[in-house]
């Protein structure tokens, strides 16, 4: 049974300051990984999806990188903002069109 | 602007009663899928449809119903044998039917509680 671990829970890290959250999974079978940001009481904001053909993607401040081999996936914020204060979620798809979703890192941007 | 429109954004259900929860979507998209999320946990799958008519279950479909019977609009009913259904549920759509493919839009969830 896949399981998504995020480790971890919560994070504060200072304003400016470029970061790594980390997402590792128990089967590297999948189809792609994504990562969404949640706001709180909001719902969930794709913000990049890997395909399991590919290593990485970026969005502006944000990269995201897979390796499947390793059963693990970061996704890496360059700058921080305080606007970046959210919880930050990773899910794979795998077969039998499942998406496992991690329980989220509560990043806190420090101003 | 296009999106997934969850209604209410906070429902109360007393004992013994049925609520439903409404989601559209006016992105043209063909899957739509239903979600609990409680304190600290991930997203876990009550039901999702790929298609008008046909819907599938989920990790956790006892004590849910749910129908698609237009492709906009796929209400979630939480009926009186789902015996702890205080949590955030978050509906979600995915354009084409090739399965989790592809990313996926949520709606900004409702909020059911008990009285």
């Amino acid at each position: 049974k896949q399981e998504v671990t995020q480790i971890p829970a919560a994070l504060s890290v200072p304003e400016g300051e470029n970061l790594v959250l980390n997402c590792s999974f128990t089967d590297s079978a999948i189809y792609n990984l994504q990562w969404f940001r949640q706001d709180p009481g909001k719902g969930l904001t794709s913000l990049l999806l890997i395909q399991s053909s590919q290593r990485e993607q970026t969005s502006g401040r944000l990269n995201a990188s897979l390796d499947k081999s390793s059963g693990r996936s970061t996704l890496y914020i360059a700058a921080s903002q305080p606007g970046d204060s959210a919880t930050y979620l990773c899910a794979n798809g795998i077969r039998d069109d499942k998406i496992i979703f991690g329980k989220g890192t509560r990043l806190h941007i420090l101003p | 602007d296009g999106g997934i429109t969850q209604s209410p954004k906070y429902l109360f259900r007393k004992e013994g009663q049925n609520v439903t929860l409404s989601c559209e979507q006016n992105l043209n998209h063909d899957a739509m899928y239903w979600y609990r999320q409680d304190p600290g946990q991930g997203l876990r799958l009550i039901y999702y449809s790929q298609i008008v008519n046909d819907f599938q279950k989920g990790d956790i479909a006892e004590g849910y119903s749910v129908s698609r019977e237009k492709k906009e609009s796929f209400p979630l009913t939480v009926t009186s044998a789902q015996k702890n259904p205080t949590a955030f549920y978050l509906c979600a759509s995915t354009i084409g039917t090739g399965g989790f493919g592809q990313p996926q839009h949520f709606g900004d969830g409702t909020r059911l509680s008990i009285l």
